[in-house]
């Protein structure tokens, strides 16, 4: 199994412009995550789906994030429009059922200008 | 709210020498603890689940512990590749979510 794959792994932008970071995860997964990684806040959780229907968005910061799972293989995370405190890692992870652990991919650097 | 408080925050080891690292968490009950190892520039990688108190898990020098309100990682005899950063997550009961809460991570280095 190639596990989660995020792409793409940099992304370089300027304040005001639209970003989506995509995610594919891991065949047979029944549950994805979206994370967000900075040095202040750690990894911060910020939508879950389960059998691709988002269960908690409670931690998307405000509207100008939004997320998608329009089929089991694949999740996008739209920032628009994009501001310099959005700078982080997004990552991307996937599981299967309760009690099993998170697999990860490696992550999206996001730099705003 | 489910709080997890890794410490310390950084530590550094010289090869050889032994030392814990610490998970304290606090949730209305426990459905599990997770260790992950986080290498830079890459997605944590999962390393152990411990599910109730008393219960230990081994793997080469690492081997995770359990009580009632934390989890320690202790590392015996580590190596320079043992150098990353640790993170703790708690899964907790209750809600039927199965969204885990992490630590802010151990930053492990250890000198040859």
């Amino acid at each position: 199994d190639a596990g989660v794959i995020q792409s793409p792994r940099h992304e370089v932008t300027e304040m005001g412009q639209e970003v989506t970071l995509r995610c594919k995860p891991i065949s047979g997964h029944n549950s994805l995550f979206w994370y967000r990684q900075t040095m202040m806040r750690g990894l911060e959780l910020l939508i879950y789906f389960n059998n691709n229907v988002p269960i908690d968005d409670s931690g998307m910061p405000e509207d100008r994030f939004s997320a998608k799972m329009p089929n089991a293989s694949f999740s996008t995370l739209k920032i628009q429009p994009s501001e310099p405190r959005d700078s982080a890692v997004y990552f991307c992870a996937s599981s299967w059922g309760a009690n099993s652990p998170l697999h990860f991919g490696n992550g999206t650097r996001l730099t705003v200008t | 709210e489910d709080q997890v408080t890794q410490s310390p925050e950084a530590l550094r080891l010289q090869e050889g020498e032994s030392s814990s690292l610490n998970c304290s968490y606090t949730v209305s009950g426990l459905r599990g603890l997770f260790w992950y190892r986080q290498d830079p520039g890459k997605g944590p990688e999962f390393l152990f689940t411990l599910y109730s108190a008393g219960e230990e898990k081994e793997k080469e020098r690492l081997k995770a512990t359990l009580t009632k309100k934390e989890s320690f990682l202790h590392i015996t005899a580590p190596k320079p590749e043992d150098s990353a950063t640790y993170l703790c997550a708690v899964q907790a009961t209750g809600g039927g979510s199965y969204i885990p809460t992490f630590g802010r991570g151990t930053s492990l280095i250890v000198h040859p």
